[in-house]
């Protein structure tokens, strides 16, 4: 059974940089698309962008000035880096899997609060 | 960027009866090349991440029962979902995996 564990600083200062692991467990890692969604209640279920497991990225134009996802095949994990965060990026945090038909596999999300 | 919109926001619903919800997507998005329609359907309660339903518009994913089903094609699509039990009762959205980025309609919420 496939599983997907987040980890990663909750709580930031404005202008820190938000940092953010995925780890997949009990099943292949290649062939896929990691993903990094964001959720919040002023702007809903936001794609932030998504890696393959060669490094091919590709990033939402408005996070991607901002926005870094990294993938680590030999550890079976994949990571974001958002920098210059402020309130607005406050939100809960996703990663997700998808092979092109919708995501079938998620982290439990991590709540990302940005507040001096 | 592909604005997906769902209607209603909100749906009063009864248990046992049928609930429809509503995404119309601002351009296509089918593919010529594979006749599909890049569309997924998910449901989300409290303090959990979204659970695929529904994607290629109206193929069920493993383990999803029956009475959910999806259907359209091009911009307007349905979730439908009939014989509605307690459990159903919580937060749907759809989402366009055709171009990105990839983007999610504002949810409709299923209420008794």
């Amino acid at each position: 059974q496939e599983q997907i564990q987040q980890w990663g600083a909750g709580l930031l200062n404005p202008s820190e940089t938000l940092s953010l692991t995925c780890g997949v467990s009990g099943g292949s890692f290649s062939g896929y698309f990691w993903t990094w969604i964001r959720q919040s209640p002023g702007k809903g279920l936001e794609w932030i962008g998504e890696i393959n497991h060669t490094g091919k990225t590709d990033y939402n134009p408005s996070l991607k000035s901002r926005v870094t996802i990294s993938v680590d095949p030999f550890n079976q994990q994949f990571s974001l880096r958002l920098t210059s965060v402020t309130a607005a990026d406050s939100a809960v945090y996703y990663c997700a899997r998808h092979i092109g038909g919708g995501y079938t596999h998620w982290g439990q999300g991590t709540l990302v609060t940005v507040s001096s | 960027d592909i604005v997906m919109t769902q209607s209603p926001d909100s749906l009063p619903v009864s248990l046992g009866e049928r609930a429809t919800i509503n995404c119309k997507s601002s351009q296509s998005v089918l593919s010529n090349s594979n006749n599909r329609s890049f569309l997924a359907w998910y449901q989300q309660n409290p303090g959990q991440p979204p659970r695929l339903l529904i994607y290629w518009a109206s193929t069920r994913e493993s383990g999803v029962p029956d009475r959910f089903s999806g259907s359209g094609s091009g911009t307007d699509f349905t979730l439908t979902i009939t014989s509605l039990r307690a459990e159903d009762v919580t937060l749907y959205y759809c989402q366009q995996y055709y171009i990105s980025p990839y983007t999610f309609g504002q949810g409709t919420r299923l209420e008794i």
